[in-house]
């Protein structure tokens, strides 16, 4: 079945570091890829998404590119800051549906 | 606007009690979600409504899982009776529209626990 994986953390950077946290997915046709981010005590919400090969998301400054090749959709910021702080989630939902599947979560800790 | 509202934000009870969770959706959403985060993972889809028809329940273990929502807007997920295993985060999710292109907006979640 469809599913999403993404790179374990915590990932601990120092502020205005470059950021990296990896996604690669396995699903039938063409999803749609998401990253959410929940900062602590909030609920989770929508950092940004690609809904066709190639497309780049962006948002806050944070990019994600939709790889088909690499069945990939990596998160990249760069510059950190602490205010980043949060767990990221990589999801997809399959070809026009709205069901999402999410990653484990990526947690992000910046330090100043 | 006001977002999604869950309650309690907490609740500790006892294996095999009943418990009882409700949400309330962003005026106007017409789906509504039901998902379930165990610690460590990413939530995962219990159920899903278009207005007050279920139309996928196909992960919600109806054994001891139910959920309804009268009138297409508010909704409640029970269990009954609960297990060690219950304990987890509930989350609802509502969406305008069931679309790739009507984001989800999320509620903060019910941490439940379960003794």
């Amino acid at each position: 079945g469809d599913s999403v994986t993404q790179m374990e953390g915590p990932v601990t950077l120092s502020e205005e570091a470059f950021l990296t946290i990896n996604c690669t997915y396995t699903a039938t046709g063409y999803p749609s890829l998401f990253w959410y981010v929940q900062y602590p005590g909030e609920g989770l919400q929508l950092l940004l998404k690609a809904t066709k090969a190639d497309d780049k998301g962006s948002n806050k400054g944070f990019e994600a590119t939709y790889r088909k090749e690499t069945t990939s959709f990596h998160l990249e910021k760069g510059s950190v800051q602490v205010s980043d702080s949060a767990v990221y989630f990589c999801a997809l939902s399959a070809y026009n549906t709205d069901k999402l599947i999410f990653g484990t979560g990526t947690r992000l800790q910046v330090f100043p | 606007e006001a977002g999604v509202v869950q309650s309690p934000r907490y609740k500790i009870i006892e294996k095999k009690q009943p418990v009882a969770f409700w949400c309330n959706p962003i005026s106007g959403h017409n789906t509504l979600y039901w998902y379930r985060q165990n610690l460590g993972q990413g939530p995962e889809l219990l159920i899903r409504y278009e207005n007050e028809e279920a139309v996928d329940d196909s992960q919600l273990p109806k054994d001891r899982f139910s959920a309804e929502r009268l009138k297409g807007v508010d909704s409640t997920l029970k269990i009954q009776p609960a297990e060690l295993g219950d304990s987890a985060v509930y989350l609802c999710a509502s969406s305008l529209r069931g679309s790739v292109d009507s984001p989800l907006h999320f509620g903060n979640g019910t941490r439940l626990t379960v003794t």
